[in-house]
């Protein structure tokens, strides 16, 4: 088990391009989170899925964010024609939800998106 | 959405005890106290979490008030590697967790 893992770390991109972030989570979770956090700032709830069934999605989570899970393994979070106020660190975080379980969120390192 | 109260920032003797307080006054029935942490750069790291029992694991120890209104967090031995961003949650459950801005722990040599 090597923990959640996300690629790119960096990401440099200019204004108006679209931008595509992976997150790999520990295998047989069943859940994947993405969040975000901007400077001095705590995590920020974007979206969750179970399995492939994407959930919930915050009110963060505008029109030109979207995010698959198309076989319920890894997830891509894609933002379209990215603004400055787009640059952030993308948190994935993923848990297995069972019967009796407390469940726990593990984090990856993060994607760290600057929009120049 | 906050529902937790938390020192913006705490320093602490290497090798002491490091105590971090939360105050949750508006806890309910159903929402358990967890705990993470941020080192610099990093993803969040789970710590421990907590419904009203204390609880003690490998990293820490939760107490948790009678009245549930709130907890500390005690890291034992504090040391070096323990300068963090140490952010207390309540929630029903771990798919809904509000960070806030959480408590800048500094271990000091």
């Amino acid at each position: 088990d090597t923990g959640v893992s996300q690629d790119p770390r960096h990401k440099i991109t200019k204004r108006g391009q679209n931008v595509t972030f992976r997150c790999d989570p520990i295998s047989e979770h069943n859940r994947l989170y993405w969040y975000r956090q901007t400077l001095g700032q705590g995590p920020e709830f974007l979206t969750y899925f179970q399995n492939e069934a994407q959930l919930e999605k915050s009110r963060l989570l505008s029109d030109r964010f979207s995010a698959e899970r198309p076989k319920g393994s890894f997830s891509t979070l894609e933002i379209q024609r990215t603004e400055q106020g787009d640059s952030a660190m993308y948190l994935c975080a993923s848990s297995s939800l069972g019967w009796g379980v407390q469940e726990t969120q593990y984090f990856g390192p993060g994607t760290r998106l600057l929009v120049l | 959405d906050a529902k937790t109260t938390q020192p913006p920032s705490m320093d602490c003797a290497e090798g002491r005890a490091a105590n971090l307080p939360c105050n949750h006054s508006t806890i309910s029935g159903n929402e358990y106290v967890y705990w993470y942490r941020q080192i610099h750069s990093q993803g969040p790291q789970y710590i421990i979490h907590g419904l009203k029992n204390n609880e003690t694991n490998e990293m820490a120890s939760l107490i948790i008030t009678e009245d549930r209104k709130s907890s500390t967090l005690i890291l034992p031995h504090a040391t070096l590697r323990d300068t963090a961003v140490y952010y207390c949650i309540v929630s029903p459950g771990a798919n809904n967790l509000f960070f806030g801005t959480g408590t800048r722990l500094t271990v000091i040599p």
